[in-house]
């Protein structure tokens, strides 16, 4: 069935790049997210890959996709405490029913 | 200002009672979704709605029900069913033409506590 795998917990510190791992099982997946979960608030779209592309930026984001492996990563540069929360990747096959599925999260601590 | 809003952000609720959560859009989306989240864990989805008066069972659709009788609004309706219903419900939007994209835009939660 779909899967979607995340490390629990990444402690990094200001300053430092962090780099954010997911794996997924589904090899239909045509799209592929990056959320962001702050303490008590909703999800908020921090970027998306389509499967054909293997590489996005986006300011301090990078998020690279190796469809072989689907093996999907996210990469901060230059991390910030603002940065602290919980990050979702999350695959769909989109089309008309558009059904996300979620890693557990990834907590990510940044030290000062 | 475009954006998904849900009332209230917490609730509290004893055993045995329904309740009901709001959900509202006005980004103009066919599409809404309710999520579940448990500590630790990631989403599970529960109802979503790909367009006005139809709805689809989710993941975990045992003891809850919704309706869409507008584009704007999907609530969604927690019963004395559902046997753990103490959990964080996310509610989301999204278009349905691949033109504008398919992502899927959060509403800011509502926590639900049933004791």
């Amino acid at each position: 069935g779909e899967d979607v795998e995340q490390s629990l917990f990444l402690s990094v510190r200001e300053g430092d790049s962090s780099v954010i791992n997911c794996t997924y099982t589904d090899s239909s997946s045509t799209y592929l997210y990056w959320y962001k979960q702050e303490p008590g608030a909703g999800l908020q779209l921090l970027t998306y890959i389509f499967s054909n592309m293997d590489m996005k930026q986006d300011q301090r984001l990078t998020v690279l996709l190796n469809k072989k492996d689907k093996h999907l990563s996210l990469r901060i540069a230059d991390t910030q405490t603002g940065d602290s929360a919980i990050y979702f990747c999350a695959e769909s096959t989109g089309g008309a029913t558009n059904k996300l599925i979620f890693g557990t999260g990834t907590l990510l601590a940044v030290q000062p | 200002d475009g954006g998904i809003t849900q009332s209230p952000k917490y609730l509290f609720r004893k055993e045995g009672q329904n309740v009901t959560l709001s959900c509202e859009q006005n980004l103009n989306h066919d599409a809404m979704y309710w999520y579940r989240q448990d500590p630790g864990q990631g989403l599970r989805l529960i109802y979503y709605s790909q367009i006005v008066n139809d709805f689809q069972k989710g993941d975990i659709a045992e003891g809850y029900s919704v309706s869409r009788e507008k584009k704007e609004s999907f609530p969604l309706t927690v019963t004395s069913a559902q046997k753990n219903p103490t959990a964080f419900y996310l509610c989301a939007s999204s278009s349905t033409f691949r033109g504008l994209g398919y992502e899927q835009y959060f509403g800011p939660g509502t926590r639900l506590t049933v004791t």
